[in-house]
């Protein structure tokens, strides 16, 4: 069965250090990949999108990579700050019709 | 980048009545969606609004329970029909831009009672 997965835990981490999550999927072909934030009550905020040729892109404090071999992407944050807590979701683009399928989102937690 | 708003931000409804909710864009846009957030989940698509054709619905989700209307490039609604608890959630409008990247609305709570 088609499933994308990200840790439900929730990620705790130190102010300054680097947080990572994780998005893996299966029977999933994706043309490309966005990451997106979205605190409590509101709607999701784009950060980045990915392509499926594409191994890495950076944004300020983020990176984001694609391995479509291991069928996973990571999502990092650099020195990251307490501003940074929310729930992270991934989003797959599998076809023409330019659809979204979310993850169930990681919430992050940082403390200062 | 795209400019969302939705209305109403937040409604509580009685059942059995239906709800329009509103989305506006600032800018000229092909591609918009509708999804629906149920508490504690992720997103589901619900369905991809179309300019001047039928919406296309996911599976799941049919026309006569969540109506939608795109009647130009900046504006669509979606209508949930005929509620019952089980539609409480947060309702969703996004737009995809050229580059291929989805911005969200602010979203709609909707508490059936």
């Amino acid at each position: 069965s088609q499933k994308i997965e990200q840790n439900s835990e929730a990620l705790n981490i130190q102010e300054g250090k680097t947080a990572t999550l994780t998005c893996n999927y299966t029977n999933y072909s994706p043309a490309y990949l966005q990451w997106y934030r979205q605190d409590p009550g509101r709607g999701p905020v784009f950060l980045l999108l990915i392509r499926e040729n594409e191994k890495e892109k950076r944004k300020e404090r983020l990176k984001v990579t694609f391995d479509t071999t291991l069928k996973q992407s990571l999502f990092h944050i650099t020195a990251s700050q307490p501003a940074d807590s929310a729930t992270y979701l991934c989003a797959l683009g599998v076809d023409s019709s330019y659809k979204l399928i979310f993850g169930s989102g990681t919430r992050l937690l940082v403390r200062p | 980048s795209a400019v969302i708003s939705q209305k109403p931000s937040r409604d509580i409804c009685q059942r059995g009545t239906s709800l329009t909710i509103q989305c506006q864009v600032d800018s000229q846009v092909t591609m918009m969606f509708w999804y629906r957030q149920q508490p504690g989940q992720s997103l589901t698509l619900i369905a991809t609004a179309n300019q001047g054709s039928e919406a296309t619905y996911e599976s799941g989700f049919v026309i006569d329970k969540f109506p939608i209307s795109r009647p130009n490039l900046t504006f669509s609604t979606l209508t949930v029909s005929n509620m019952s608890p089980e539609d409480s959630s947060i309702y969703l409008c996004s737009v995809m831009t050229g580059s291929g990247e989805q911005y969200f609305g602010p979203g709609t709570r909707l508490t059936v009672t």
